[in-house]
């Protein structure tokens, strides 16, 4: 499809457990942004890539949380030792390289619950 | 720290009903975009203001931007059951900032 893919949908996992995110932005689009939501709420800012760089990551919570995005498209969103406070939905958008904030393109996002 | 703050959170209406949602910040945007998420999608631009003072309508909303671009509204008139969603307001800094800046969402629900 033409949109913003993201894999899994859903994802159940353990307390302590290892997980990536994947996201697969639309073609030609440079920007590519994380961001996490909880029910009801707005998104939170994770990390935006332009390119293959991570030229904001300010938003990463602590250390067990990673990006990469090594040939500057797809993304995956990397989380070490999983904590019940993880859990949430963790939505993907990416967007055209344009002058300011253009138009962000989101995903349906992939519900990540620990136990 | 830049704010955004959205009010009411939750809005619970009859169809028919005008209704109008706020998005208000103590700094400066040099744009803000409203967005509409529905359950389990992501959220889906409706519109972009950029100009101080600037009204946008899309059908029965009508959008407005601050003179000092701080602040901006949503105004829906007769809303109808598929109006029902989350609204969302994100506001851009100056230059090249592309960190948006988002509000916590404005839940609306529109009953028949």
């Amino acid at each position: 499809g033409a949109g913003v893919s993201q894999t899994p949908s859903n994802k159940v996992t353990e307390k302590g457990k290892y997980v990536e995110l994947r996201c697969d932005p639309i073609s030609g689009h440079t920007a590519l942004y994380w961001y996490r939501q909880s029910l009801g709420q707005g998104p939170e800012f994770l990390i935006y890539f332009q390119g293959t760089g991570a030229a904001d990551d300010s938003g990463l919570p602590n250390d067990r949380f990673f990006a990469v995005r090594p040939e500057g498209s797809v993304s995956t969103l990397k989380i070490q030792r999983t904590e019940r406070g993880d859990s949430a939905v963790y939505l993907c958008a990416s967007s055209l390289n344009l002058p300011g904030a253009g138009e962000l393109f989101f995903g349906e996002g992939s519900r990540l619950t620990v136990l | 720290t830049q704010l955004l703050e959205q009010s009411p959170q939750f809005l619970s209406i009859q169809e028919g009903e005008n209704l109008t949602v706020y998005c208000n910040s103590s700094s400066v945007f040099s744009s803000l975009q409203w967005y509409r998420q529905e359950p389990g999608e992501g959220p889906v631009l409706l519109v972009t203001v950029v100009t101080g003072g600037e009204v946008k309508k899309l059908k029965r909303l009508t959008f407005q931007f601050g003179d000092a671009r701080k602040d901006s509204s949503l105004h829906i008139t007769a809303a109808q059951p598929g109006d029902t969603g989350l609204y969302l307001c994100a506001g851009a800094g100056a230059g090249n900032n592309r960190k948006l800046i988002w509000g916590l969402g404005t839940s609306l629900a529109v009953n028949p």
